[in-house]
């Protein structure tokens, strides 16, 4: 059963539009959620994580936006750019779980010029 | 910033045979390591945790026997894929955490082994 779920697959966005990526969870218990991007051939590396108790997080260009009560969260990308291009993951983890991460499909976005 | 170094990048192995993969923490001491596997344009599906100094947990559907896990210092766990077959070919990933993080704290991921059986 997945309990992250990701939307799109896949996105394709002009230079300096927003990319939103969408993730919807089931398990209540999660309380961290973190963004990660990957490139062809490497490891995810982490982006950007929120906790349930604030509904935005701002870094640079990339902002979480997370609504408990629909038990969804997003990622918006501002002013895309073509080194964007990845493949983005949401995840959630629980307290007490060791970081053990349930990450979403994933979407992989294309910035063009 | 934590380094996860991950070794080989890539490996071509031979049905039968059998593949290991090192997972070192680089600039911290690791307490658990996770093991993830990635097949092409697909999520990362947890395989198994390992602690330190203690026998890893395997997520359901995974074998044990078949993927064993050595963590026996603070800084390296292994993965030994056993008797590989065709349909192991993917790509495996570690992340660890460490000693002092909570359990919240940031991954850091290594960057995969891309493994092929031929």
């Amino acid at each position: 059963q997945q309990q992250v779920k990701q939307s799109p697959q896949s996105l394709i966005v002009q230079k300096g539009g927003i990319s939103i990526i969408n993730c919807a969870y089931e398990n209540t218990a999660f309380d961290y959620f973190p963004w990660y991007q990957q490139f062809p051939g490497k490891g995810p590396a982490l982006l950007i994580a929120i906790r349930p108790d604030v509904s935005e997080k701002k870094e640079g260009r990339f902002t979480i936006s997370f609504n408990k009560s629909a038990k969804q969260f997003s990622l918006h990308i501002m002013d895309s750019q073509p080194g964007d291009s990845a493949t983005y993951f949401c995840a959630a983890s629980m307290s007490g779980t060791a970081s053990k991460l349930t990450f979403g499909t994933g979407t992989r976005l294309q910035v063009t010029l | 910033g934590a380094v996860v170094s991950q070794h080989p990048s890539r490996v071509i192995c031979k049905s039968g045979t059998s593949v290991k993969i090192e997972c070192r923490s680089l600039d911290f001491q690791a307490t658990t390591m996770f093991w993830y596997r990635q097949f092409p344009k697909q999520s990362l599906m947890l395989m198994a945790t390992s602690n330190e100094g203690s026998k890893a947990t395997y997520e359901q559907g995974v074998e044990k026997d078949k993927f064993l896990i050595n963590h026996a210092s603070l800084t390296l766990s292994t993965l030994t894929v056993t008797s590989a077959h065709p349909e192991d070919s993917s790509f495996y990933i570690c992340s660890a955490r460490g000693r002092r993080q909570g359990n919240n704290s940031p991954l850091h991921f290594g960057n995969g082994t891309r493994l092929t059986v031929t």
